[in-house]
């Protein structure tokens, strides 16, 4: 079964800040995701990546398979993006299963 | 396009009662997936549906839930008996083809357990 670490647990930046968010996993994967939970609970699919990199507007998403590392990062951050960001792979790594999620990243940026 | 739709938002039930949640999947989207949030806990994954299947059930609990997604209709999420420890946010996700897609979150359902 995969295990999923996140860092830093917590984190408080200042507005215009560039944010990075890592994730590692035990157990070799076919893609992995990233998620946005907001202060009312309702989850977003940012990116769903299995190599390299995509961006998407101020966030950008980062995976080295080799490594089983990922990172996702904030540019110019905004105090919008407070939320918890949520790493996720594979159960067992490719199968037709669901998901394991890392703890979350409780991430506040003040104005 | 409506996106996936949970139901009720919120529930409150007495302990011993039944708990029917509700997931009607993005139009199109075969794959349903359902995952419990505890209170200051993570996400954790309890099944993993097709239109009439059960492909993984792992994460459910075997005793109590049960999980289905008929050829019509939404999936259910049914708790028996319900008990204090069931009050969690129970999440639905939709994928189109299959589990290395996207995923596509409903707003979640909060069940509250007196």
């Amino acid at each position: 079964k995969n295990e999923v670490e996140q860092s830093p647990q917590n984190l408080t930046a200042q507005e215009g800040e560039f944010i990075t968010i890592n994730c590692s996993y035990s157990v070799g994967i076919s893609a992995l995701h990233w998620l946005q939970q907001h202060p009312g609970g309702g989850i977003v699919s940012l990116f769903m990546l299995s190599s390299g990199k995509k961006k998407h507007g101020r966030l950008i998403a980062t995976i080295n398979i080799q490594e089983k590392h990922s990172s996702l990062h904030i540019t110019a951050s905004h105090p919008r993006d407070s939320a918890v960001y949520i790493c996720a792979v594979p159960n067992s790594g490719g199968g037709a299963d669901g998901l394991t999620f890392g703890k979350g990243t409780h991430l506040i940026i003040q104005p | 396009n409506a996106g996936v739709m949970q139901n009720p938002r919120h529930l409150v039930r007495r302990r011993g009662q039944e708990a029917r949640l509700r997931c009607s999947p993005m139009k199109g989207h075969s794959h349903v997936y359902w995952y419990r949030q505890l209170p200051e806990e993570g996400l954790k994954f309890m099944v993993y549906l097709q239109k009439e299947n059960i492909i993984d059930e792992s994460g459910m609990p075997k005793e109590r839930f049960s999980a289905e997604f008929p050829k019509e209709g939404p999936s259910i999420l049914r708790i028996q008996q319900v008990v204090r420890g069931d009050s969690a946010a129970y999440f639905c996700a939709s994928s189109p083809q299959s589990f290395n897609e996207k995923l596509f979150f409903g707003s979640g359902t909060q069940l509250s357990v007196l």
